[in-house]
C-alpha cells in the first residue's frame, strides 16, 4: 500500500472520448500534484493543489481538466484528447509549505490515446 | 529559475560494485531540500534519499549514501553494493520551501549480474 492510490491503472480512449483520472492519498497530506511522464522527456508538472485551491497549472491545454473536491481526491478529467497526450500520469501529494516532506507518488495511470 | 541537471542519462554497474550518481542544481536560496527518488519498470516512483540544506552531515540510508557539495551545488547518489533490484531510473529532485518540486531528466541505471 503506497498511500496515494491511482485508478485506473491503464486507460485507452479515443480522441471523442471523456474519462477521468481518480487519485486518493490517505497519508494526511494536504497538496496534491499531477504530473505527466512521457518517453525520452522529464517529468512535466500539470497541476497542483493546496488546501483544495489550484495553486499551479503550468499551460496546459484546456482539454485536461482537474478537480480536487478535498485534500485527500484529485481528479484529472479528460476529453477530446490527442494522441500525443499518451503517456504516464502520476498523482503525488505532500505536506503543503514544508520543505522536507518529499513528493509520494501514486502508481501512475498508464493512458493510451488511439 | 531553479534547474536541476542530471548529466549521465544511462550507467551501468556490475552487481556488489558501488556507482555514483550525479546531479547539480541552480538555485538563489540558501534553505532548500534535495532528494533522489527511483522509479523501476514497475513504474512506481519511491523516495530514497533526502537532504536538507542546513545540514553538513551528509544523509546515508542503508546502501545509499549522498555527497552534498552546498557550494557547488552537487548532490550526488551512491549506491553501495549494488544489487539486481536497483536497476531503475532514478530521478534528483530539488524543492524550497513552497510548494514546487524541480526534477531531472533522470538516470537509467542498469545492474549486470
Amino acid at each position: 500500500e503506497t498511500g496515494v492510490t491511482q485508478t485506473p491503472r491503464h486507460l485507452v480512449m479515443g480522441m471523442t472520448n471523456k474519462k477521468s483520472l481518480k487519485c486518493e492519498q490517505h497519508l494526511g497530506h494536504n497538496a496534491m500534484y499531477w504530473y505527466k511522464q512521457s518517453a525520452k522527456k522529464p517529468l512535466e508538472l500539470m497541476f497542483v493543489y493546496n488546501f483544495k485551491e489550484q495553486t499551479e497549472n503550468n499551460s496546459v491545454p484546456s482539454r485536461f481538466s482537474p478537480e480536487c473536491p478535498n485534500s485527500s481526491h484529485l481528479f484529472l478529467h479528460l476529453h477530446t484528447l490527442q494522441p500525443e497526450d499518451s503517456a504516464l500520469y502520476l498523482c503525488a501529494s505532500s505536506l503543503a509549505g514544508q520543505g522536507r516532506s518529499p513528493l509520494h507518488f501514486g502508481n501512475g495511470t498508464r493512458l493510451t490515446v488511439t | 529559475a531553479q534547474t536541476v541537471t542530471q548529466s549521465q542519462p544511462e550507467m551501468s554497474v556490475q552487481e556488489a560494485e558501488t556507482v555514483t550518481l550525479s546531479c547539480t542544481y541552480d538555485t538563489s536560496e540558501n534553505n532548500y531540500y534535495l532528494f533522489w527518488y527511483k522509479q523501476p519498470p514497475s513504474r512506481q516512483m519511491i523516495l530514497v534519499i533526502r537532504q536538507e540544506a542546513y545540514k553538513q552531515q551528509n544523509a546515508t540510508e542503508n546502501r545509499f549514501s549522498v555527497n552534498f557539495q552546498k557550494a557547488a551545488k552537487s548532490f550526488s547518489l551512491k549506491i553501495s553494493d549494488s544489487q539486481l533490484g536497483d536497476t531503475a531510473m532514478y530521478f534528483c529532485a530539488f524543492r524550497e520551501g513552497g510548494n514546487q518540486f524541480y526534477f531531472g531528466t533522470g538516470t537509467s541505471l542498469t545492474v549486470i549480474p
